[in-house]
C-alpha cells in the first residue's frame, strides 16, 4: 500500500513566523512531489512542485525533498492569516498523473 | 496555467435518484481524467482514472456500476451517482491533465459538493 503521511495538525504559528510542513511517503518509485493548499469547502490549489532533491523557491514558499530519505517539506516565511488552510502533500509516480493524497495538515497562523 | 472547470459546484438529491457531475477542461485538451472524494476533514481519496475513449479504471472498493464514469471527448469526462443514497453525500473533484504539456501537473476542478436527502 503506498502511502503519504503527514501530521495532520493544527500547527499554529504566529503572524511572521515561519511554518515548516511535513511529509513523507513509502514508495521509492514516486518521481513527482506536489503541495496543495485547501480552504475549508474548496478545491486544492497548487503551491509548489518539486522533482529533483534540494529546494525549490517561489516566493516566501520554499519546498525541500530528500528522496533517500522519503521525506519532503514546505517552509512559509512572513506566514499570514490568510495562509492558515490545509496543506495537502501530493506524490505521484512519474509519468502516470495518478496522485496519492496525505491526509493533510491544518495550519492556523495567529493574527 | 490551465482551467478545469467542473459543473455543478453543488447539488442536493433525493435518495435513489442519479447526479451527472461534469469536469471540463476549457483550454487544454485531457487524455486523463481523475475523479476525487472527499469526506469531511479527509483527504482526498481517488476513485477512478478517466481515459479519454476507454473505459475507466477504478480503486478498490470503488463500485463501478454505482459511479459510472464517460470520457467521450479530450475535454469532458462524467460522473453520474447512480441510485444515491445518505453515505454518498461527500465532496468530488475531478482533476485533469494533458501528457506532455503542463510536465506532470494535474489541475483541479473547483468541485461539486453532493448532499443526499
Amino acid at each position: 500500500q503506498k502511502e503519504v503521511e503527514q501530521n495532520s495538525g493544527p500547527l499554529s504559528v504566529p503572524e511572521g513566523a515561519i511554518a515548516s510542513l511535513n511529509c513523507t511517503y513509502s514508495d521509492r518509485g514516486s518521481q513527482s512531489f506536489f503541495w496543495y493548499r485547501q480552504y475549508s469547502g474548496k478545491s486544492p490549489e497548487l503551491i509548489m512542485s518539486i522533482y529533483s532533491n534540494g529546494d525549490k523557491e517561489d516566493g516566501r514558499f520554499t519546498a525541500q525533498l530528500n528522496k533517500a530519505s522519503q521525506y519532503v517539506s514546505l517552509l512559509i516565511r512572513d506566514s499570514q492569516p490568510s495562509d492558515s488552510a490545509t496543506y495537502l502533500c501530493a506524490v505521484s509516480t512519474s509519468g502516470t498523473y495518478k496522485y496519492i493524497f496525505g491526509t493533510g495538515t491544518r495550519l492556523k497562523v495567529l493574527a | 496555467g490551465a482551467v478545469v472547470s467542473q459543473h455543478p459546484s453543488w447539488v442536493i438529491c433525493k435518495s435513489g435518484t442519479s447526479v451527472k457531475i461534469e469536469c471540463r477542461s476549457l483550454d487544454f485538451q485531457a487524455t486523463t481524467m481523475f475523479w476525487y472524494r472527499q469526506f469531511p476533514k479527509q483527504s482526498l481519496m481517488l476513485m477512478a482514472t478517466s481515459n479519454e475513449g476507454s473505459k475507466a479504471t477504478y480503486e478498490q472498493g470503488v463500485e463501478k456500476d454505482k459511479f459510472l464514469i464517460n470520457h467521450a471527448s479530450l475535454t469532458l469526462s462524467t460522473l453520474t451517482v447512480t441510485s444515491a443514497h445518505p453515505e454518498d453525500s461527500s465532496f468530488y473533484i475531478c482533476s485533469a491533465s494533458s501528457q506532455g504539456r503542463w510536465d506532470t501537473e494535474a489541475f483541479f476542478g473547483q468541485g461539486t459538493r453532493l448532499t443526499v436527502v
